[in-house]
Order: structure tokens, then sequence, then C-alpha cells
């Protein structure tokens, strides 16, 4: 089972980018799926996640309204767009396999990471 | 919002000895199943972040027995019975029952 994520780098205030996860190894659509970042030096911040048809999502209240999760089970694949970035998202973004449905089994799986700097 | 809390944010442990961390949430974690939504998770050095309870006390996968969930509503414990070398890392534990989930700010173990 694995995760990977993509997409970082380094963008200007203001500036949009579009984190994906490929999942291998796992039947990933039965899963919800999460991101979760940690800022350089701190601890680890719960950002969203989505449900198994991406029909419901959640955000932390420092993203909502600029962060939108969504998925493509045919590809097996998760996305974070991040439009109106602040400093204060600089930050490694993880995504983790989540709950099922019916039942809860924590954060079983996480990726590596992928850091996203925010700097004029 | 939920809250989430640790105690200690540091503890030096001695291999072979024993190591507890609290952690205390705002408000209630017991769902109406009966369950408590509460995980704890490992980030080793240089490492993403790893599951080692979830529902306050149901050990991952491959987690060790040596570590132990326990605790119910607003007051949870992790704890390893004997540490060893690999269990040094951040610990935090993290609200599942309702959104926005919140982690603790983590409690740091390292040797003496």
């Amino acid at each position: 089972v694995q995760l990977a994520e993509s997409g970082g780098g380094l963008v200007k205030p203001g500036g949009s980018l579009r984190l994906t996860c490929v999942a291998s190894g796992l039947t990933f659509s039965d899963f919800y799926m999460s991101w979760i970042r940690q800022a350089p030096g701190k601890g680890l911040e719960w950002v969203s996640y989505i449900s198994t048809s991406g029909d419901s999502t959640q955000y932390a209240d420092s993203v909502k309204g600029r962060f939108t999760i969504s998925r493509d089970n045919a590809q097996n694949s998760l996305y974070l767009q991040m439009n109106s970035l602040e400093a204060e998202d600089t930050a490694i973004y993880f995504c983790a396999r989540d709950r099922r449905p019916k039942a809860y089994l924590g954060m079983g799986v996480w990726g590596r990471g992928t850091s996203v700097t925010v700097s004029s | 919002d939920i809250v989430m809390t640790q105690s200690p944010l540091s503890l030096p442990v001695t291999p072979g000895e024993p190591a507890s961390i609290s952690c205390r949430s705002s408000q209630t974690l017991l769902h109406s199943n009966g369950y408590n939504y509460l995980d704890w998770y490992l980030q080793k050095p240089g490492q993403s972040p790893q599951l080692l309870i979830f529902l306050g006390s149901s050990r991952a996968s491959g987690v060790p027995d040596r570590f132990i969930g326990a605790g119910s509503g607003t007051a949870f414990t992790l704890n390893i019975s004997r540490v060893e070398a690999e269990d040094v890392g951040v610990y935090y534990c993290m609200q599942a029952l309702q959104s926005p989930r919140a982690f603790g700010p983590g409690t740091k173990v390292d040797f003496k």
C-alpha cells in the first residue's frame, strides 16, 4: 500500500497550486481520504477530508473557501486545489488513507509528503 | 471546535523503562456507539506520521503490544510499557469525532 504526493513547489502569495496524491495497493474507492499539513518545525494540522464518492467534504477553518479537495476514483487519485495562498500555508502536505464509510480505523497509511512554500 | 492538549510536551525516557503521555479534549470524544474517537500517531525523526492507536485503545496493524491506549470521554493516555530505541519521536493525539479534526500539540520523546 502506497500513497505518493506531488505538485508542491514555490509559489507567490496570492497564487495557486494543485497537489495530487496517487494511491496504489489499496481499493482507493473504499476509503475516505485526508490531507494533513506540517509547517516547518511545527506540529500536525488536519486540512481536509473527502468521502468515498466525493459528495461530502470537510475543511479546517484556516483553509475554508480557499482550498478544494476532490478525488478521481478511476485514477486512484486525490487532489487539493489551493488558491489565494498565504505565507502561513507553507508546509509539508501529507495525504492519508482515512476511514471506511461504516468503520473508523484511523489514518492508517500516509504518504511521504510534498513541500509547499509560499514566498515572494 | 474541539481543542486537544497534551502533557508533557517533552518526555526524556530511559530505555527499558515505562513512559506515559496524557491527552485531553475540550469536549467528550465518546460517540453514541460507545467508541471514543481518539487516535495516537507517532512521527519518527525525518519520517511521515504513523498510526499507533485508533478509537482510543485499538492497536493498529503491526504496532507492538508495548503501546497501550486507554481512557474515555475527555481524558486519554498512551502508555509504553518498556521504551525501546525505535520509539523516539513526537507523539500526537487526534480527535476524529467531529469536523474539524484536531491534533494535540505533540509530545517529544527522546532519551535522557
